[in-house]
């Protein structure tokens, strides 16, 4: 069965400082994947999804990045973290159906 | 105007009522339509996928309106163990990934 890893489960940063969220998806091949952001009270904001290694469309400018360096990885990158980045970031990925499964989340608060 | 829209609520109701929330989307290209749900500080799931016949699973039951462009949830004899957010969530030819509504919170008392 599928699995999806996502870590770390919460992380505390200051401004300025660079940030690196890592997602691995286990037992299925060329998933399509998705990074968003929730914040407090709020819906999920999709940032990037990616439908193959290498190919990453952004959905919101901001300064975040995202890369995906091997089929079932998904990386979530800054260079120097705002406060506006704090929030719950979740990893997801679909089979190229239309279902979603997410990784637990990492909740990120920047100080 | 938002793509998906929600009343954010809270919903609260005595166990053992019956609740409806309904969602609401603004692109009449879109194709798929799903509830999640989300606990608190956890990540959403799968509740139940929204078919234009409707679609029931248990105490919930899901109604889709291609017409009015909104979608229903509703939930029999709720349980403590409903107390969530529940997402209605939409995908659209041509967009790659579901869009999802700000979720509507529901607190079932005892």
């Amino acid at each position: 069965s599928q699995t999806i890893h996502q870590w770390p489960a919460t992380l505390v940063q200051p401004v300025g400082s660079p940030l690196s969220l890592e997602c691995t998806v286990e037992g299925t091949s060329n998933p399509n994947l998705y990074w968003y952001r929730q914040a407090a009270g709020r819906g999920l904001q999709l940032l990037f999804y990616s439908v193959g290694i290498g190919q990453i469309s952004s959905e919101v400018p901001q300064n975040l990045s995202a890369s995906r360096p091997q089929d079932r990885q998904f990386i979530l990158s800054s260079k120097k973290l705002l406060l506006s980045d704090s929030g719950f970031y979740l990893c997801a990925w679909t089979d190229g159906g239309k279902v979603a499964f997410f990784g637990q989340g990492t909740r990120l608060t920047v100080v | 105007r938002k793509e998906v829209e929600q009343d954010p609520g809270p919903f609260n109701v005595p166990e053992g009522a019956t609740v409806a929330f309904n969602c609401t989307y603004s692109n009449s290209a879109s194709q798929s339509f799903f509830w999640y749900r989300q606990d608190c500080r956890k990540e959403p799931k799968l509740l139940m996928s929204v078919y234009s016949s409707g679609n029931e699973d248990g105490r919930f039951t899901a109604q889709l309106n291609r017409a009015s462009q909104y979608i229903s949830l509703l939930i029999r004899d709720s349980k403590l163990s409903d107390s969530a957010t529940y997402l209605c969530v939409v995908s659209s030819e041509g967009r790659r990934a579901l869009t999802f509504g700000s979720g509507t919170r529901l607190q079932v008392q005892p």
